[in-house]
């Protein structure tokens, strides 16, 4: 049971490439999120999924797409980053009420673009 | 608007002595709020989670506190630890019409000196 897994950790892109962040959970979650961590702003919501082929946009949607790809699986794409896309991207997947220590946050992928 | 404001930005303290972190919010219809400690370079942890009827809630060396009528919270932290040492984050969630909204504090960088 792994919990919330992202794929890449790390990456660079040069401004106006494309790439898509991978987010995975084994907690048969309906719900899923993206968000992303700039200092001094906290986490903001880019794009969640309630539940399996439905998304909806959050407070920074714009630059990105997503797709849930299945009740597992909630990808986040880059079509042309930009500089200003420069952050750390966490998905989430609430956990059910009671398992209050279980982590729902992802590790995080750092992204840089140049 | 929907604001989670916590404070101070950062503290450090003495390895053994006690802290509290502050969250203020202005976030409706509220639902929960929960406490996250984020060490560095990972994602968030939950420590507790508080409904609106919940006054405190612990989670081992960590004591949260609720006051709904003033919309404030605490995190009291007792013989802090050098692994205490993280930022912690304050999330308030608004639940309607079957849909939830996430507000997140910037955090509170904790440092832990021996």
């Amino acid at each position: 049971n792994a919990g919330v897994t992202q794929t890449p950790k790390f990456q660079v892109l040069k401004t106006g490439q494309s790439m898509t962040l991978q987010c995975a959970q084994d907690m048969n979650h309906n719900s899923m999120y993206w968000y992303r961590q700039d200092p001094g702003m906290g986490l903001r919501l880019i794009y969640y999924s309630a539940s399996e082929g439905t998304t909806d946009k959050g407070e920074v949607p714009n630059g990105y797409n997503v797709s849930r790809l299945n009740k597992r699986e909630f990808s986040l794409r880059l079509e042309s980053a930009a500089p200003s896309q420069t952050s750390v991207y966490f998905c989430a997947s609430p956990p059910v009420v009671g398992h209050l220590r279980k982590q729902f946050f992802g590790p995080g992928t750092r992204l840089t673009v140049l | 608007k929907n604001q989670v404001e916590q404070s101070p930005q950062s503290l450090i303290i003495l390895e053994g002595k006690n802290c509290t972190l502050q969250c203020n919010y202005t976030v409706s219809p509220f639902s929960n709020l929960r406490w996250y400690k984020q060490d560095t370079g990972r994602g968030p942890v939950s420590l507790t989670i508080m409904t609106f009827s919940e006054n405190t809630k612990s989670n081992g060396r960590y004591t949260a506190t609720l006051d709904a009528d003033t919309k404030q919270s605490s995190l009291h932290i007792t013989a802090s630890q050098l692994s205490d040492s993280a930022s912690y984050i304050c999330v308030v969630s608004a639940d309607w019409a079957g849909r939830r909204a996430l507000t997140f504090g910037s955090g509170t960088r904790l440092q832990v000196q021996p």
